[in-house]
């Protein structure tokens, strides 16, 4: 069975501040994980993925095997982070690719 | 523009009828999905259809009938709406096991 968890439902930091959004993942497979960001009342959007290994808007996420953990980080908050964000898990699944997201965490950015 | 996208993007109707929601995806992709959102934003995935046929499916009521004309639609119908069913739903498609394009979303409420 494949498992994310993301143990904040909220986080609130100030503008400027460095952000980690917390994800650890259970998977037997090798695993494939995303970052996905929903602002305020829009579609989820793909924020990074493992395998690229890019920064994107600030944020980068390293896959750690050993802590079983993908975890999101920021070193400088914007206003503009403010959104929900979810970590998702690629696993296969009767022949087809599942996606299994945690339940999100809610990015508060005050200034 | 290319992208996918849902209709309606509203739906508020009574307990006991029966409503569909359209997706079409325009991106070529040869997979495409369902996914709930429900109240607490837990976003969990429904179905999941490739090249027309079915491949995932979690649990979920047998009121909820996917069906998919062809590779670039997948519409959701629901006998019998329940209370428990005001939720938004997302489409999303993908090609293959790559990243996945969501739709703006339908917000359901059953009144």
């Amino acid at each position: 069975a494949q498992r994310v968890t993301q143990p904040e439902k909220l986080l609130s930091v100030f503008k400027g501040a460095p952000v980690e959004l917390k994800c650890n993942y259970s998977y037997s497979g090798s695993p494939e994980l995303f970052w996905y960001v929903q602002y305020s009342r829009q579609r989820l959007q793909l924020l990074l993925r493992h395998i690229s290994r890019e920064s994107i808007k600030g944020f980068t996420a390293d896959l750690n095997k050993g802590e079983t953990s993908f975890h999101l980080k920021k070193p400088f908050a914007q206003e503009e982070d403010s959104a929900m964000y979810y970590c998702a898990l690629s696993g296969v699944v009767g022949g087809g690719n599942k996606l299994t997201f945690g339940t999100g965490t809610q990015l508060k950015v005050e200034l | 523009d290319t992208a996918v996208s849902q209709t309606p993007k509203y739906l508020v109707t009574q307990m006991g009828n029966d409503k569909s929601i359209k997706c079409e995806q325009n991106l070529g992709h040869d997979t495409m999905y369902w996914y709930k959102q429900d109240s607490k934003k837990f976003l969990k995935i429904m179905f999941s259809y490739n090249n027309k046929e079915l491949i995932i499916n979690e649990t979920v009521p047998n009121r909820f009938s996917p069906k998919s004309p062809d590779k670039a639609h997948l519409n959701l119908h629901i006998n019998s709406l329940e209370l428990g069913d005001s939720a938004v739903y997302f489409c999303a498609s993908s090609q293959a096991g790559n990243e996945q394009f969501f739709g703006p979303g339908t917000r359901l409420t059953v009144l």
